[in-house]
């Protein structure tokens, strides 16, 4: 079945540093979407991507739609304390979009 | 409305006991979630409903466990005869579908169930 990589499985940065997380997975999917999820709550979406190629930001994060469709990466410039969480890809199963599959998360723990 | 509320937040239950969960959607959301998420995974998908139709069911999704929309508004997921197995965060999404347009998934805070 269609799975979600996502590296590195957790990070640990000072403040003010910027981070690089990415997803990968072994068949196409059409959307990718990262979400990001605080302990004890429910993940909360980040940034929505639609189209391969597509960058598009948020405030101090940025994530781009891979070329091939395999792919995304998340980027979080100048980390600050609140950034601290575990940050998840998904997307919707090729042939029924209304079932996300996951990846396993990159954990960030930011240093003040 | 400010987002999918879910309730409790919290659940602490004996092994065999009944329990019932209950998910308010984001009010003009058609589309209707429950994931289960274990510590260090990613959510699970569990079932859907879009409007008060219950559309799939995941394999997860044994018979001790049954999920309601009955008006298609609120929900509600019952775990009957609880196993400690059960225990995890249970999240509810919602989303729009509309004139050919899907809204993405957005999440409550979960009920995190503990079976002892």
């Amino acid at each position: 079945g269609q799975q979600l990589n996502q590296s590195p499985q957790s990070m640990f940065i000072q403040e003010g540093e910027d981070v690089s997380m990415n997803c990968t997975s072994s068949s196409i999917f059409n959307t990718w979407l990262w979400y990001k999820q605080d302990p004890g709550e429910g993940p909360v979406l980040l940034i929505a991507l639609y189209k391969a190629g597509e960058l598009t930001s948020n405030g101090r994060l940025t994530a781009q739609f891979g070329i091939t469709r395999k792919d995304s990466f998340l980027n979080i410039s100048a980390s600050i304390p609140s950034d601290v969480g575990i940050y998840f890809c998904a997307g919707p199963r090729a042939g029924n979009n209304r079932k996300l599959i996951w990846g396993l998360g990159t954990s960030l723990a930011v240093n003040p | 409305d400010t987002g999918v509320s879910q309730d409790p937040r919290h659940k602490i239950t004996k092994r065999g006991q009944n329990v019932t969960f209950r998910c308010d959607p984001i009010s003009e959301h058609n589309r209707l979630y429950w994931y289960r998420q274990t510590l260090g995974q990613g959510p699970e998908f569990l079932t859907y409903f879009q409007n008060e139709a219950q559309l799939e069911k995941s394999r997860l999704l044994s018979d001790r466990f049954s999920a309601e929309r009955p008006k298609g508004s609120f929900s509600t997921l019952e775990i009957q005869r609880t196993e400690q197995g059960d225990s995890a965060m249970y999240l509810c999404a919602s989303s729009l579908r509309a004139g050919g347009l899907n809204t993405e998934a957005f999440f409550g805070q979960g009920t995190r169930l503990t079976v002892v």
